[in-house]
């Protein structure tokens, strides 16, 4: 089974703050991705990296960073945290078809 | 159906009905089309996908239904039960391409 484990299940953060968000996964897929979920939205990508060190913009990168060192491990950096990145956010990877979630990390900018 | 903007839609379905969800999508081009299912507090699950070159899939109690005419999607739950009570997201996806676009999805309430 394929396993994406996410750093935090629920994050508080404060207006400019800097905020790393780390993503696992265990079965070598080459794609990993970035997604916020809000609600009546349904999920929205922020960035994806189909490599190491490889990134690629999704629909709504503004205000974050991505950093892909090794193949397992994919992190979603917020440089300075505003209240309108309050959001679920979901990482996934992608194997042949279908793709693989993890649990989500509620994050709360006040 | 799903649609764009704030209001989840939200489909309610007496325990051992069947239910239906549908799914507008927009890319010609794509090639596969997926359901997720998605619990509270958990992220995002496969249930099954189908190719465009076909029209029907079935799985486990999930029938799968394309119309490529209208780009229309829908999954069938059978005998609903109340552990199917989750949102539902479809998602598109062009071939050879990893970018999945996903709708806004629909809530299913079971009522026992």
């Amino acid at each position: 089974d394929v396993k994406v484990t996410q750093s935090s299940r629920y994050l508080v953060k404060r207006t400019g703050e800097k905020v790393f968000l780390e993503c696992v996964q265990d079965m070598d897929h080459e794609n990993m991705f970035w997604y916020r979920q809000d609600p009546g939205l349904g999920l929205r990508l922020i960035y994806f990296s189909y490599d190491v060190k490889m990134k690629e913009k999704g629909d709504i990168p503004e205000g974050y960073s991505v950093s892909r060192e090794k193949k397992e491990r994919f992190s979603l950096i917020l440089e300075s945290a505003s209240t309108n990145q309050t959001s679920m956010y979901l990482c996934a990877t992608l194997g042949t078809i279908e793709q693989f979630f993890g649990p989500g990390t509620r994050l709360t900018v006040l | 159906g799903e649609s764009v903007g704030l209001h989840l839609p939200t489909l309610s379905v007496q325990e051992g009905d069947n239910s239906i969800i549908n799914c507008a999508y927009s890319n010609s081009a794509s090639d596969y089309f997926i359901w997720y299912k998605q619990e509270s507090g958990k992220g995002p699950q496969f249930i099954i996908d189908i190719r465009s070159n076909m029209d029907k899939r079935q799985g486990q109690r999930v029938t799968v239904l394309l119309n490529k005419t209208v780009k229309h999607l829908s999954l069938q739950i059978a005998a609903t039960q109340p552990g199917d009570s989750a949102v539902y997201f479809c998602a598109e996806r062009a071939g050879g391409y990893q970018k999945v676009t996903f709708g806004t999805g629909t809530k299913l309430q079971v009522i026992p």
